[in-house]
């Protein structure tokens, strides 16, 4: 079965430095990877995704992620972080074959001290 | 385009009463998913759907049930309600079609439910 690790549940930066989130990833065969953000009293946004080729993938909001197989990583990057940046974050995993699921790690909240 | 609705956006129920939440899409989407949201624990599947009559189980099921009659529509039910599933439930779909697993699910606002 597939699963998501995101190590922290706490990532503090501050506005302008740069901000990784992290993620591992666990699943048999190939993955799908995905970073959503979630705002307070909201749902999920979509973020990025990575699917196959290059392994850095750009995304919304000037977000961008890295795929690393040999590690089993997908860390979400921002070279320049905004305070409204701050929010919780969630990475996702799904094989690329057969009807699996989307599984979600814990999530991480990012917190962008002016 | 309305996107995923789920009805109702919040709810109060005494232990031992039942109720059904809804999810609508209006996107066509082959795949459901109900997953809950609780402090430190993420978003944990509970069911999902791969199509039109198919449910399966996610990773925490017990004291749920869902069904998929309308492509579109997919319901959770909880027959006696529990304090421990108080939560905050997403519903979410995605057009993973012919084994099209790539595109990104798309997110309602959520359910805000207390047991009492």
């Amino acid at each position: 079965a597939q699963s998501v690790a995101q190590p922290e549940d706490q990532v503090n930066v501050a506005e302008g430095n740069p901000l990784t989130v992290k993620c591992t990833y666990s699943v048999s065969g190939n993955p799908y990877l995905f970073w959503y953000v979630q705002y307070p009293n909201r749902g999920l946004q979509f973020l990025l995704k990575y699917i196959t080729g290059d392994n850095l993938v750009k995304g919304s909001y000037g977000f961008e992620a890295e795929f690393n197989k040999s590690q089993t990583s997908f860390h979400l990057k921002k070279p320049s972080a905004l305070v409204s940046d701050s929010a919780l974050y969630f990475c996702a995993v799904r094989t690329t074959s057969g009807n699996t699921p989307l599984v979600f790690g814990k999530g991480t909240r990012l917190s962008v001290i002016a | 385009n309305a996107g995923v609705t789920q009805t109702p956006k919040f709810r109060v129920l005494k232990t031992g009463q039942s109720m059904t939440l809804l999810c609508a899409q209006d996107m066509n989407h082959e795949y459901m998913y109900w997953y809950r949201q609780d402090p430190g624990m993420g978003l944990r599947l509970i069911h999902y759907s791969v199509g039109e009559g198919t449910t399966a189980k996610g990773e925490v099921p017990d004291g749920y049930n869902v069904s998929r009659l309308k492509k579109q529509n997919f319901l959770l039910g909880l027959e006696s309600a529990a304090p421990s599933q108080t939560s905050v439930y997403f519903c979410a779909s995605n057009p993973g079609t012919g084994g099209i697993a790539n595109t990104e699910a798309f997110f309602g606002q959520g359910t805000r439910l207390t047991v009492v």
